[in-house]
């Protein structure tokens, strides 16, 4: 069946610090991808998405390639902001969505 | 536009006894979803239903969970009776359809502990 595999957390950073979230998947098929976030407190929401190899999704200045040759989709951002402390999600989409674990990042002034 | 609308958003009771949660998906909204998030882990899914319609109940656990969706819109998610490991946050979602490219809009959930 389908998987997706996250790297584990906590991840603490400074403030301004380059981030990756690394994300592999396992999927019989052809799926979407996706990156969603839990701040504390809220709900999950959609960050980006990307739904075929070699597409780039981004929002809010973060970034994930759907790389079909490595089975990845890690979440990268140039600089991040305390407001960024949150909790990852990857997840792909097939015949039914599929989570990953989840990845704590604590970003600090 | 409005979001998903999920109630209670605590719930304490004792193993063995039953449990019921509500979900209101975004207006227009034909597929739902409800998940499962134990602690520390991703959500799984339990049920999608497209419109009124289940498409995939293969990881609800039938001898104790039941869901419904009257009229293609309201859904609840029925445990009864209750095991010590059904605490978890139940979160309900919805999508516009039910395609591999639609993101999900999910609720806040509802954390269930079972004493």
């Amino acid at each position: 069946g389908n998987s997706v595999t996250q790297m584990e957390g906590p991840v603490t950073l400074s403030e301004e610090a380059f981030l990756t979230i690394n994300c592999t998947y396992t999927a019989t098929g052809y799926p979407s991808l996706f990156w969603y976030v839990q701040y504390p407190g809220e709900g999950l929401q959609l960050l980006l998405k990307a739904t075929k190899a070699d597409d780039k999704g981004s929002n809010k200045g973060f970034e994930a390639t759907y790389r079909k040759e490595t089975t990845s989709f890690h979440l990268e951002k140039g600089s991040v902001q305390v407001s960024d402390s949150a909790v990852y999600f990857c997840a792909l989409s097939e015949m039914q969505v599929t989570f990953g674990s989840g990845t704590q990042l604590t970003v600090l002034p | 536009e409005a979001g998903v609308a999920q109630s209670p958003r605590y719930k304490i009771i004792e193993k063995r006894q039953s449990v019921a949660f509500w979900c209101n998906p975004i207006s227009g909204h034909a597929t739902l979803y409800w998940y499962q998030q134990i602690l520390g882990q991703g959500p799984k899914l339990l049920i999608q239903f497209q419109n009124n319609g289940v498409v995939d109940d293969s990881q609800l656990p039938k001898d104790r969970f039941s869901a419904e969706r009257l009229k293609g819109v309201d859904s609840t998610l029925k445990i009864q009776p209750a095991k010590l490991e059904d605490s978890a946050v139940y979160l309900c979602a919805s999508s516009l359809e039910g395609g591999r490219d639609q993101p999900q809009h999910f609720g806040d959930g509802t954390r269930l502990s079972i004493l």
